[in-house]
């Protein structure tokens, strides 16, 4: 089986502007969670979908949202980007089981 | 490489030594616990997990313990190898939340 894959890998942007970020979860895997990981703030969660539903959130500013589609893909937008954005986001999909698999991250950069 | 974290605790141990890496996690009712470790560049990888019904659990070179009395993880790896340098991240979680809390974090360090 492919794993969790995200696109892009990398991505520059600049302050005020938005990004849309893409996760295509491990092939069956209906639950897919979404993670900011930096430097000082370590690993956060963002959110986690199921059957294109958001369950539970992290406590992140609504410029921060997501979706999932009925083939389970997610993707996570973040709009007006200030500096503190710039971060690694991972996606991490699982199946019934509590496992989670996670993709390699997009590494964002925000000028 | 990706760094996962400047000011990291870092454990470095001799290569064949064996390593115990510690966490303190912070909810009473979390039920399930997980270790990850992440190389620089990649994302976080499943090392092993544990329930909250049980206090050890081993897989292959790594065991994991679990004292909820004093909200207590540790990751223990046999036979250290240079392989085994990363970052280990504990996470924990509560049944109906979905979400998953991490620890900050410990850089593991073999030395040859």
């Amino acid at each position: 089986k492919a794993g969790v894959t995200q696109t892009p890998r990398y991505l520059i942007k600049t302050r005020g502007q938005q990004v849309t970020l893409s996760c295509s979860p491990i092939s069956g895997h209906r639950s897919v969670s979404w993670y900011q990981q930096t430097p000082g703030q370590g690993l956060q969660f963002l959110f986690e979908y199921f059957s294109e539903t958001q369950r539970n959130k992290g406590n992140f500013p609504g410029r921060f949202s997501g979706r999932q589609f009925s083939n389970s893909r997610s993707e996570m937008n973040v709009s007006t980007l200030e500096l503190g954005d710039s971060a690694l986001y991972l996606c991490a999909s699982k199946d019934h089981d509590n496992e989670q698999f996670f993709g390699p991250g997009t590494r964002l950069t925000v000028l | 490489g990706e760094s996962v974290g400047l000011h990291l605790p870092t454990l470095s141990v001799q290569e064949g030594d064996n390593s115990i890496i510690n966490c303190a996690y912070s909810n009473s009712a979390s039920d399930y616990f997980i270790w990850y470790k992440q190389e620089s560049g990649k994302g976080p990888q499943f090392i092993i997990d544990i329930r909250s019904n049980m206090d050890k659990r081993q897989g292959q070179r790594v065991t994991v313990l679990l004292n909820k009395t004093v909200k207590h993880l540790s990751l223990q790896i046999a036979a250290t190898q240079p392989g085994d340098s990363a970052v280990y991240f504990c996470a924990e979680s509560s049944s109906g939340t979905y979400k998953y809390i991490f620890g900050t974090g410990t850089r593991l360090k073999v030395l040859a």
